[in-house]
């Protein structure tokens, strides 16, 4: 019974080459997350849906897009991966925004970048 | 916006022992403050949480404490175990979840 479904699980690019990574639940909740965490560090949020309104944060870089094409499924894009975005990418979600519902996280995708 | 700090980043106690984390935030308008446990390559898990509303919330040997008068809220975990040892994270939320920077908790048997 997954709740927040990653794959890969782990995912090996060259620099340069584009890269999706995908996120699915099973919750039905409105509101996706796409996190990226790097070691020892903590999660950094780069954007959010809610349903399908999408919001970028001020420093995530263009370099990461995403889609969100129903309620179930979400996709980071990164359109040209550098040595700086091998990381941990964390897909989260909630029922709703703010109000104090808990985030539900995925188990993640471990990004390399050769 | 909200900023959060995470005091210590790293912890070792004997296991028996009582272990305490601290945060402090900026924002008086967050009124969230859930507290994960992450253990090594995996994902974060929610342990405890509390709003803004309470002052405290104990789950068995795990409590967390709020001081909304002074920005700070606190993790105690007590009794400690070796599966207690991982990565803390505190975050607070007002219109999303800004996370504090971990505590590396080290359980010694």
């Amino acid at each position: 019974d997954a709740m927040v479904i990653q794959n890969p699980r782990y995912q090996v690019t060259q620099f340069g080459k584009p890269v999706t990574l995908s996120c699915s639940q099973t919750l039905n909740h409105n509101v996706m997350y796409w996190y990226q965490q790097k070691s020892s560090q903590a999660p950094k949020l780069l954007f959010h849906y809610y349903d399908k309104d999408f919001n970028n944060e001020a420093d995530t870089p263009d370099n990461f897009q995403s889609r969100r094409p129903n309620t179930s499924f979400c996709f980071l894009d990164i359109r040209s991966p550098g040595l700086g975005d091998a990381a941990m990418y964390l897909c989260a979600t909630s029922r709703d925004l703010a109000g104090g519902n808990e985030q539900f996280f995925g188990p993640g995708t471990r990004l390399t970048v050769l | 916006g909200e900023n959060v700090e995470q005091h210590p980043s790293t912890l070792s106690v004997q296991e028996g022992d009582s272990a305490v984390i601290k945060c402090t935030y900026s924002d008086s308008a967050s009124n969230y403050f859930p507290w994960y446990k992450q253990e090594l390559g995996k994902r974060p898990q929610l342990i405890i949480d509390i709003r803004s509303n309470v002052g405290e919330k104990k789950d068995q040997r795990i409590a967390v404490t709020l001081n909304k008068t002074a920005k700070h809220f606190s993790l105690h975990i007590t009794e400690t175990q070796p599966e207690d040892s991982a990565v803390y994270f505190c975050a607070a939320e007002q219109q999303k979840l800004v996370f504090g920077q971990g505590t590396r908790l080290t359980i010694n048997p």
